[in-house]
């Protein structure tokens, strides 16, 4: 079974600072990892999703980088902004559960950005 | 294209309700999965649908059960309501296109369930 663990679960740094947020699942036998970031009380918004094949995507600000062999994955945030300030949530749909649209979550980051 | 909707946003009942959440994907996009997520247990995966079809299921109990219409909007009804229900109900969609890992799963604003 899927486990999926994000660490640390409240990271608070000042503004511009650069920051790695990390995620690690059991099985690596994945379709791809997805990250998502939610702000209270409202749904996910899709960040970045990584393919079983792909080592990392870029979009903006947002690095993220997948090693399947160490089922590990991170998110790299450049410059950080107080509107950064949200929860992370990394996702990966396992292979072995049915497809590509079961996702398991991690439970997230809480990341706060201060001016 | 419009987002992921979902109605209402908020519902309040009673134990012993019954409940019946609704769906409408992103135009185009015909996979529908439903997610309940709660301070305690996090986001878990209840079912997904695809062509009227449940395609997946997650372990939790048959008072939870869904469907899908032919134009891929989707229904969650949950029977003989438990305090336990109370959470943020999330649906997502995707293309999910056969064969492909690429099936990216955009989401709802959620509905949030409170069960007194």
């Amino acid at each position: 079974k899927q486990e999926v663990t994000q660490i640390p679960a409240a990271l608070s740094v000042p503004e511009g600072e650069n920051l790695v947020l990390n995620c690690s699942f059991t099985d690596s036998a994945i379709y791809n990892l997805q990250w998502f970031r939610q702000d209270p009380g409202k749904g996910l918004t899709s960040l970045l999703l990584i393919q079983s094949s792909q080592r990392e995507q870029t979009s903006g600000r947002l690095n993220a980088s997948l090693d399947k062999s160490s089922g590990r994955s991170t998110l790299y945030i450049a410059a950080s902004q107080p509107g950064d300030s949200a929860t992370y949530l990394c996702a990966s749909s396992p292979l072995t559960q049915g497809g590509s649209e079961k996702l398991v979550f991690g439970k997230g980051t809480k990341l706060t950005v201060n001016p | 294209k419009a987002g992921v909707t979902q109605t209402p946003r908020y519902l309040i009942k009673t134990r012993g309700q019954q409940v019946t959440l609704s769906c409408s994907p992103i135009s185009g996009h015909r996979s529908v999965s439903w997610y309940q997520q709660t301070p305690g247990q996090g986001l878990q995966f209840l079912f997904e649908y695809f062509s009227e079809t449940q395609r997946n299921k997650g372990n939790f109990p048959g008072r939870f059960s869904g469907r899908q219409f032919s134009n891929s909007r989707s229904e969650m009804n949950v029977s003989t309501l438990e305090l336990g229900d109370s959470a943020l109900y999330l649906c997502a969609s995707s293309l999910r296109e056969s064969g492909s890992s690429y099936n990216e799963q955009f989401f709802g604003p959620g509905t949030r369930l409170t069960v007194l």
